[in-house]
């Protein structure tokens, strides 16, 4: 069955530090990954995604991610975490169904702490 | 500048009432969305169209309907409203060329006493 994990329910980090929030996927064929992050009442944003090309990908507010094709990984990075980059964030995966289908699955999602 | 927006924000409504939900973009995409989210679940596919008149069940569709008689409209209808569709409802939209690249309306919460 093709899904999405993120294991962590929560990470806390120190404002400053790297953060790391992680994901893995199983998927049949080359993956398609993204990362959306959800602010408090808001609706989802996207942040970057993975489609082929260089292992690690670059997006807004300063994050980027790492595919690592033999660890089926996704990890969702930051150099040096802010207060403001707490919020709730969703690894996905597209499917491979058949016929025309064009869908994602998500990840539960992994709500990051940033403490000043 | 385009959007996509969503109404109402909140509702309350009572158990077998039918209600509909509105969903409303500006940035002419052919794709769009119907999603609900619930502790413990993440997001849910309820309906997606790919474009006019087009409509499709996603994973969680019982209960749920869906038309799609121009670009910019999607609204979803819950039947007859039961307390399992107490949750948030997130409206997407999506571009041809980049299909999972997907805006977000602000959700709509719903709660069915």
């Amino acid at each position: 069955a093709q899904s999405v994990a993120q294991p962590e329910d929560q990470v806390n980090v120190a404002e400053g530090n790297p953060l790391t929030v992680k994901c893995t996927y199983s998927v049949s064929g080359n993956p398609y990954l993204f990362w959306y992050v959800q602010y408090p009442n808001r609706g989802l944003q996207f942040l970057l995604k993975y489609i082929t090309g260089d292992n690690l990908v670059k997006g807004s507010y300063g994050f980027e991610a790492e595919f690592n094709k033999s660890q089926t990984s996704f990890h969702l990075k930051k150099p040096s975490a802010l207060v403001s980059d707490s919020a709730l964030y969703f690894c996905a995966v597209r499917t491979f169904n058949a016929g025309n289908n064009r869908k994602l699955i998500w990840g539960l999602g992994t709500s990051l702490a940033v403490n000043p | 500048d385009a959007e996509i927006t969503q109404s109402p924000r909140h509702k309350i409504t009572e158990t077998g009432r039918q209600v509909t939900l509105a969903c409303h973009q500006t940035w002419n995409h052919n794709n769009m969305f119907w999603y609900r989210q619930d502790l413990g679940h993440g997001l849910r596919l309820i309906h997606y169209s790919y474009g006019v008149q087009d409509t499709n069940k996603g994973e969680v569709s019982d209960g749920y309907s869906v038309s799609r008689s121009n670009t910019e409209d999607l609204p979803l209808t819950l039947e007859s409203a039961a307390s399992s569709q107490t949750s948030v409802y997130f409206c997407a939209s999506s571009p041809d060329n980049d299909i999972y690249e997907q805006y977000f309306g602000p959700g709509t919460r719903l709660t069915v006493t």
